[in-house]
């Protein structure tokens, strides 16, 4: 069992150009979840889909679009990067979004914008 | 929006206990959750409280007053493994997780 996988594990790119990070869950979780993770500041939400076929903004979705069109993907696009997209970016996913409702960590995608 | 505020690090002896207290505002609150993060590696799920009172599993404790806008995770008979970065995180009442910047706990022998 997988649980949560995310592609690229790390990647240097140069500003101005454009980037997908992958994230895939083969547990059949509704709920999906886009975090970026930078020194002092914590997580903090990006993008979610409650379910396939919907989707909401975070506390910092400017520069960042996604998209769910099934259960399982869940792709996050820096349409075009800059240096302060410089982070960690995890992935997760829950069963649902109320109640007892952990979510699951993906191993996260370590990306540098120059 | 959620204002979450946890010591960003706390040290303690191998066996000891150690307490991270976590104060929250919240516009509206559906749940508080713990996560350990090792260096390098993916939050985990310790534990969830959404009632007043204190959850316990194992050596882990998790305890939450609503009123006050608090909480704390208790680490019991601290092993060098649990030195790691312990998240606190509310939900809101459109179920999204706001986390605090996280309490690095380093457990010296």
């Amino acid at each position: 069992i997988a649980g949560i996988t995310q592609a690229p594990t790390s990647q240097i790119l140069a500003a101005g150009r454009r980037m997908t990070l992958r994230c895939t869950q083969d547990m059949r979780h509704n709920a999906m979840y886009w975090y970026r993770q930078d020194l002092g500041l914590g997580l903090r939400l990006i993008h979610y889909s409650n379910t396939a076929g919907t989707t909401g903004k975070g506390e910092v979705p400017d520069g960042y679009s996604v998209s769910r069109a099934n259960t399982d993907d869940f792709p996050l696009t820096l349409a075009s990067a800059v240096p302060s997209q410089t982070s960690v970016y995890f992935c997760a996913s829950s069963p649902g979004t109320g109640g007892y409702n952990e979510q699951f960590f993906g191993p996260g995608t370590r990306l540098t914008v120059l | 929006g959620q204002n979450i505020d946890q010591p960003t690090e706390m040290t303690a002896t191998e066996g000891a206990i150690v307490q991270i207290n976590c104060t929250y505002q919240t516009s509206g609150f559906n749940g508080l959750f713990w996560y350990q993060q090792h260096a390098g590696e993916a939050p985990t799920f310790l534990s969830y409280n959404v009632l007043d009172g204190l959850e316990e599993k194992g050596r882990f404790s998790s305890f939450l007053s609503r009123s006050k806008g608090y909480s704390y995770l208790l680490l019991k008979e601290l092993q060098m493994k649990d030195s790691a970065s312990y998240l606190c995180a509310v939900r809101d009442r459109d179920y999204k997780l706001s986390f605090g910047a996280g309490t690095t706990v380093t457990v010296r022998a």
